[in-house]
């Protein structure tokens, strides 16, 4: 049973250019939540999704950071006209939904912008 | 959810029980205490969790007090590739939010 699947494993932008973030939460699972890590910090919740809705953005920046979880698919963060400050690992995780509320998270994806 | 409490700090003698302390005095009767770990800069990975029974699993044991204001993770037989940042977190039955990550213990397992 594979685990969730984050690609790519590591991303190079330069400044302005556009970050697209994979996420692929483990067989079963219909819930998807996005964090990101800033270096040397702790994980920082961004958003959570069910396919085709997002339940709880309070953690995303106001721009150029949106996300989506399609029908059919991974969930996709995706990063506009990036900027230096936006270098960081993003990690995704997946949870069953309902009463079975364990997360269980992806390897990360480092985003390095130039 | 409510706030937890972790030494920033620990070593422990590889072989030896490792035991890791969070406090988390003002724990709701509904809310669960949850660990993960974090090795070196790869995914946080789940450990365990419980409600007021002491649980264990094939990674670690979770032991909380009766009234339910602190827990301890022990891992039993620490091994080199146990060193990591583990988190206590605490968090609503149920819930399908977000977890709040602390800083966590830092937990270093010497040889």
């Amino acid at each position: 049973n594979a685990g969730v699947m984050q690609n790519p494993r590591h991303l190079v932008r330069r400044r302005g250019q556009e970050a697209r973030l994979r996420c692929s939460p483990m067989k079963g699972h219909s819930h998807v939540y996005w964090y990101r890590q800033l270096p040397e910090e702790g994980l920082k919740f961004m958003v959570y999704l069910q396919k085709e809705n997002i339940i709880d953005e309070s953690g995303m920046p106001k721009e150029r950071f949106s996300a989506e979880f399609p029908k059919e698919g991974p969930s996709i963060l995706r990063i506009q006209q990036v900027v230096r400050g936006d270098s960081a690992a993003y990690f995704c995780a997946s949870s069953p939904g309902l009463a079975a509320d364990t997360q269980y998270f992806g390897p990360g994806t480092r985003l390095t912008v130039l | 959810d409510a706030k937890t409490t972790q030494p920033p700090s620990m070593d422990c003698a590889e072989g030896r029980a490792a035991n890791l302390p969070c406090n988390h005095s003002t724990i709701s009767g509904n809310e669960y205490v949850y660990w993960y770990r974090q090795i070196h800069s790869q995914g946080p990975q789940y450990i365990i969790h419980g409600l007021k029974n002491n649980e264990t699993n094939e990674m670690a044991s979770l032991i909380i007090t009766e009234d339910r204001k602190s827990s301890t993770l022990i891992l039993p037989h620490a091994t080199l590739r146990d060193t990591a940042v583990y988190y206590c977190i605490v968090r609503a039955g149920g819930s399908q939010g977000n977890l709040i990550f602390g800083k966590g213990t830092k937990l270093s397992v010497k040889p």
